[in-house]
């Protein structure tokens, strides 16, 4: 089975811009979950969908939105992006929700905002 | 905030065992741990998850004490590949999605 594909894979914006990152999950997998990365605050959890609906939300600003296709694909969008945007954003996908299958991460797009 | 405790780093021997130890004080009833681990410029991996009883796969056996407290990720033969951060999170069922990584604990596997 393909794994989780993320692309672009980097990106450079500038500020005030937008953008839009794409993930496949695994094929099957009907949960996607967004994280973002960045050396000061590590790993945290944007959102999750599940069958085109979006099932939990991290603290992040209003800027930041997703969306789930019927086959499972996902986007996530950027509005107005700032300096502190640039990070690693990592897509991920499982099985089922509220159960324990874990998740199964892409390898992310490395966006920077200058 | 992260519920669980790691030191920030170890090394170890290839070939030799790697015992990575989290604490897990306020872990709940329904709360599963979990093990990803994530390699430079890649993203996390998942290698484990267990309940209560002790867990074992092709990657690694996951040792959780019997008042769930605390538990061990034993890689049995180390290598070189297994260099990374490896991350132990504790997490509802129902919130597998949503998962609070800390910051986890360097592994460096040394020839």
């Amino acid at each position: 089975k393909a794994g989780v594909t993320q692309t672009p894979r980097y990106l450079i914006k500038t500020r005030g811009q937008q953008v839009t990152l794409s993930c496949s999950p695994i094929s099957g997998h009907r949960s996607v979950s967004w994280y973002q990365q960045t050396p000061g605050q590590g790993l945290q959890f944007l959102f999750e969908y599940f069958s085109e609906t979006q099932r939990n939300k991290g603290n992040f600003p209003g800027r930041f939105s997703g969306r789930q296709f019927s086959n499972s694909r996902s986007e996530m969008n950027v509005s107005t992006l700032e300096l502190g945007d640039s990070a690693l954003y990592l897509c991920a996908s499982s099985h089922q929700t509220g159960v324990s299958s874990p998740l199964h991460f892409g390898n992310g797009t490395r966006l920077t905002v200058t | 905030d992260a519920k669980t405790t790691q030191p920030p780093s170890m090394d170890c021997a290839e070939g030799r065992a790697a015992n990575l130890p989290c604490n897990h004080s306020t872990i709940s009833g329904n709360e599963y741990v979990y093990w990803y681990r994530q390699i430079h410029s890649q993203g996390p991996q998942y290698i484990i998850h267990g309940l209560k009883n002790n867990e074992t796969n092709e990657m690694a056996s996951l040792i959780i004490t019997e008042d769930r407290k605390s538990s061990t990720l034993i890689l049995p033969h180390a290598t070189l590949r297994d260099t990374a951060v490896y991350y132990c999170i504790v997490s509802e069922a129902g919130a597998n999605s949503k998962l609070t990584f800390g910051k986890g604990i360097t592994l460096s596997v040394r020839p």
